[in-house]
């Protein structure tokens, strides 16, 4: 199975900073990867897929990039509604896994 | 409104069985790949078992296996999941996922979670 490992686990962040979260794979997963938002008590949020492609309704702030085994989640300015626990996830021959997760946390 | 709804959760003893549900309303269902992924308390998510639009297709996690079983009932605009042999280590939050159309693996509606307790 491909291993997905995010970095940093937890990562504190205040209001207006830039914030960046890795993925690596364990294998090249040719860009079936995407992104997950999620805030304690609720279901997981779609926020980028195929490495970079914003969902629709996502504000513009989020964006993703990389391909083969590395991958990152940017967040241009952070803002109040985006501190919560991030999520990559790969897709391959109809297999899927997540990372851990990366909290960001207000500083 | 785009909407899956999960029900069937519940406490069980080890080595007993359940059946999880998720309804689908405000999409074509029959359309689309339906999956469920798991949540285990304070825990990251975990994919459990996914379905292609036909059940042609049907895969599971080495987690479960042999013990678990994916459906579909079209007809219903349902998706169920089949929970045999449980263990505690099946304790989780289940969420039933849409598969997003073209992207394969990637989940752009998910139900709000059942809860499955394993414990004696």
């Amino acid at each position: 199975d491909i291993q997905m490992t995010q970095s940093p686990s937890t990562l504190s962040a205040s209001v207006g900073d830039r914030v960046t979260i890795t993925c690596r794979a364990s294998q090249s997963i040719s860009g079936w990867l995407a992104w997950y938002q999620q805030k304690p008590g609720k279901a997981p949020k779609l926020l980028i897929y195929k490495a970079s492609s914003l969902e629709s309704g996502v504000p513009s702030r989020f964006s993703g990039s990389g391909s083969g085994t590395e991958f990152t989640l940017t967040i241009s300015s952070v803002q109040p509604d985006d501190f919560a626990t991030y999520y990559c996830q790969q897709y391959n021959s109809y297999s899927q896994t997540f990372g851990q997760g990366t909290k960001v946390e207000i500083k | 409104e785009v909407q899956l709804v999960e029900s069937g959760g519940g406490l069980v003893q080890p080595g007993t069985s359940l059946r999880l549900s998720c309804a689908a309303s405000g999409f074509t269902f029959d359309v689309y790949a339906m999956h469920w992924v798991r949540q285990a308390p304070g825990k990251g998510l975990e994919w459990v078992s996914g379905i292609s639009w036909n059940s042609g297709s049907i895969g599971y996690a080495d987690s479960v296996k042999g013990r678990f079983t994916i459906s579909r009932d079209n007809a219903k605009n349902s998706l169920y999941l089949q929970m045999n042999s449980l263990r505690a280590e099946d304790t989780a939050f289940y969420y039933c996922a849409k598969e997003k159309l073209g992207v394969p693996g990637t989940f752009d509606i998910w139900g709000q979670g059942t809860m499955v307790t394993v414990s004696s």
